[in-house]
């Protein structure tokens, strides 16, 4: 069973908001990721972590923050967005760093 | 130079017909390499992986050429359900960590 969750499908916040988006997988993979796709674009790499630990932080803001309470949960922290944030957010996870990776049906966040 | 390229397209393909997408690479030290296939508003979907020369799975067929730097995707006897974008990604070895670097895509639609 190849399956990541996410969740929520669906996020509308404020630029004021504190919001969280999760992830989910029961395959035994040891590295995760979180993405951030526009419109006609591709998946644009935000951090790694790769057994718990993070190991990738592409210049993120840090209005952006991620979390891996453990090996099957991925969790992004969200706060003070800007409209500009506004964006398909992915999460994938893979054996390990660098092997195929399987995404979630991602959330489609609105920064109003 | 862009570390992966693809021609965006779209391609327009009468069904039935093959059809065929290069993916140029210019990290020669690129060690493995993968098609993922998007529809519109989801999340990407692993079409294939390719470590040697090659892989084919059915229809699919996908093919390495290191010397050229380049990894092509066909598809044969293409179907209207082919129709999305074509993502191919490249994973390098860098600043000690695995990267996979992802090319832009290549929208393929598929006319009755």
């Amino acid at each position: 069973d190849t399956e990541v969750t996410q969740t929520p499908k669906h996020l509308v916040m404020g630029m004021t908001n504190k919001k969280s988006l999760k992830c989910e997988q029961h395959m035994g993979h040891r590295a995760m990721y979180w993405y951030k796709q526009k419109a006609k674009k591709p998946p644009e790499l935000m951090f790694v972590y790769s057994y718990e630990k993070l190991s990738i932080n592409e210049s993120v803001p840090s209005r952006f923050s991620p979390e891996c309470p453990n090996s099957s949960l991925l969790n992004l922290h969200l706060h003070a967005l800007q409209p500009e944030d506004s964006a398909l957010y992915l999460c994938a996870s893979s054996q390990q760093a660098g092997y195929e990776q399987y995404f979630g049906p991602g959330t489609r966040l609105t920064v109003t | 130079r862009k570390e992966v390229e693809q021609d965006p397209g779209p391609f327009n393909v009468p069904e039935g017909a093959t059809v065929a997408f290069n993916c140029t690479y210019s990290n020669s030290a690129s060690q493995s390499f993968f098609w993922y296939r998007q529809d519109c508003r989801k999340e990407p979907k692993l079409l294939m992986s390719v470590y040697s020369s090659g892989n084919e799975d059915g229809r699919f067929t996908a093919q390495l050429n290191r010397a050229s730097q380049y990894i092509s995707l066909l598809i044969r006897d293409s179907k209207l359900s082919d129709s999305a974008t074509y993502l191919c990604v490249v994973n390098v070895f860098m600043d000690s960590n695995y990267q996979l670097i992802w090319g832009a895509g290549t929208k393929l639609i598929i006319k009755p």
